[in-house]
């Protein structure tokens, strides 16, 4: 199985700073057709999980522009600019390059 | 608009059967697969299985044969049942719409589960 390891475990961010998750994946990432099905998702406290990024960079719709994904093969990241109180929660990454399709172990973002 | 709806027990006794229907609305079951994801409590995502839209199946090995995914088509209904329950399938079970893109877009807002001995 592709094994996503996520960096750091967890996150103290002052608001209105950056914030940047890795993501790294034990196999590439890349399908035969070109795609690379590596989204980033949010959950926030009490919430099920909301999808922020689809195929490494793309933002799912009314994600605001401060949410950035980039990366290629086996290494990925989240960056969040200008952080904000509603982007507080857990961040996953996850593969659907792969059967069994499979999550990061997640990434805690705190505001300071 | 799209949502999914998952109904269940809240409590299900050690090796006994669990049962989880996923309701949906806003799309077709014909169009778009669902995937069914569990969360214990305070631990990460575990992606479970598939219902592809043409009806055709797909399941995390981690759970061997204990899983089974289903649908009623004419009822928007995905279900997902899971035998020999263990304590440590105690979890919040989601089912979640798998985009054309390959990206679970919209996710229902979950069913606890509790295996209780």
């Amino acid at each position: 199985d592709v094994v996503l390891t996520q960096t750091p475990v967890s996150l103290s961010v002052t608001l209105g700073d950056q914030a940047s998750i890795s993501c790294r994946s034990s196999q590439s990432l890349e399908y035969s057709d070109g795609y690379t099905y590596l989204e980033w998702y949010l959950q926030k406290p009490g919430q099920s999980p909301q999808l922020l990024i689809y195929g490494v960079s793309n933002r799912f719709s009314g994600v605001p522009d401060r949410f950035i994904g980039s990366g290629s093969g086996t290494d990925f990241t989240l960056k969040i600019s200008r952080v904000e109180p509603e982007d507080l929660g857990v961040y996953y990454c996850f593969q659907a390059t792969h059967d069994p399709l499979t999550f990061g172990s997640g990434t805690k973002l705190e505001i300071k | 608009q799209v949502q999914l709806k998952e109904t269940g027990p809240d409590l299900v006794q050690l090796t006994q059967t669990l049962s989880i229907t996923c309701t949906v609305s806003g799309f077709s079951l014909t169009t778009y697969n669902v995937h069914w994801v569990r969360q214990p409590p305070g631990k990460g995502l575990e992606w479970m299985g598939a219902m592809w839209n043409g009806g055709g199946t797909d399941y995390n090995s981690a759970f061997k044969s204990r899983l089974s995914i289903s649908r009623d088509t004419s009822k928007s209904q995905v279900f997902l049942k899971m035998n020999s329950l263990q304590t440590e399938d105690t979890a919040k079970y989601f089912c979640a719409r798998l985009s054309s893109s390959w990206e679970l877009d919209y996710w229902g807002q979950g069913v606890m589960v509790t295996v209780s001995s």
